[in-house]
C-alpha cells in the first residue's frame, strides 16, 4: 500500500513558539492532503485540506492565521502551529488520497504527538 | 453533508469471542464507507471498504462488514478475536463523487481480554 510519513513522530515546545510538522506521501504524488487533529481518546477533526499550488481550505472554526498550512510540492505539506500555547497540545495526523477504482483511498501519516509546555 | 454515528464508544470481549461494532451513517447522497483501525500513538490502518458490489465486504485480520442501505449501516463484526485485536475502531464516510473528506464517527474503543 501507500505510505505516508510525516515528522516529526513527536515534539516538545515552550508557549509561544511555532512548530513545523511535515506531512509526505513517498511513493505517490497528492495534490491533496488533509490534517486532522485528534484529542485524547476522541475521533479525528478535521482542520484543513491542503492544496498543492493553491490556498488551503479551512474548516470552521479553524484559524488559518493559527494553523499555516503550505502545499510546496506534489508530495510534501506542512502545517506549522504559529504561537503554540498548552491548548494546541494534541495528535495532529495528516492524510492523503490516492485514487483506486471507484474511489479515492486515504493514506494516513503515523501522526504528531505535539506537547506545548 | 454526511454524518457518522457510532453506537458504542467501549466495547469489552474475551478473546475468540465474536464481535460486532455498530456503524450508522446519515447522508443525501450515496457514500463510500471505511472501518479504520487506530493503535495506541499509532495514525489509522485501513481495514475495509465498500465502494460498491457486494454489499458483504472482507477487510484485514479476518474483519468484514456488511452494508446495509435500507438501514444505513454498515456493522463491523469479526467471528473471533484476538488480544493484539483491542484497539480503536472507526467507521468513516465519504461522498461519492464529491470531496475527498472523510467525516469520522466518534470511534469505538475495543478491548479483548483474556
Amino acid at each position: 500500500g501507500a505510505v505516508v510519513s510525516q515528522h516529526p513522530s513527536w515534539v516538545i515546545c515552550k508557549s509561544g513558539t511555532s512548530v513545523k510538522i511535515e506531512c509526505r506521501s513517498l511513493d505517490f504524488q497528492a495534490t491533496t492532503m488533509f490534517w486532522y487533529r485528534q484529542f485524547p481518546k476522541q475521533s479525528l477533526m478535521l482542520m484543513a485540506t491542503s492544496n498543492e499550488g493553491s490556498k488551503a481550505t479551512y474548516e470552521q472554526g479553524v484559524e488559518k492565521d493559527k494553523f499555516l498550512i503550505n502545499h510546496a510540492s506534489l508530495t510534501l505539506s506542512t502545517l506549522t502551529v504559529t504561537s503554540a500555547h498548552p491548548e494546541d497540545s494534541s495528535f495532529y495526523i495528516c492524510s492523503a488520497p490516492r485514487g483506486g477504482v471507484g474511489g479515492n483511498e486515504q493514506f494516513f501519516g503515523p501522526g504528531t504527538r505535539l506537547t506545548v509546555l | 453533508a454526511q454524518s457518522v454515528t457510532q453506537l458504542d464508544s467501549q466495547v469489552p470481549v474475551f478473546e475468540e469471542a465474536p464481535v460486532e461494532l455498530r456503524c450508522n451513517y446519515s447522508s443525501s447522497v450515496s457514500v463510500y464507507l471505511f472501518w479504520y483501525v487506530q493503535y495506541p500513538n499509532q495514525g489509522l490502518q485501513l481495514l475495509l471498504k465498500y465502494l460498491s458490489g457486494s454489499t458483504l465486504v472482507k477487510g484485514i485480520n479476518g474483519f468484514e462488514a456488511e452494508f446495509n442501505k435500507s438501514q444505513t449501516s454498515f456493522h463491523l463484526r469479526k467471528p473471533s478475536v484476538h488480544i493484539s485485536d483491542t484497539a480503536e475502531y472507526f467507521c468513516a464516510v465519504n461522498s461519492q463523487g464529491g470531496s475527498e473528506k472523510l467525516v469520522f464517527g466518534k470511534g469505538t474503543k475495543l478491548t479483548v481480554n483474556p
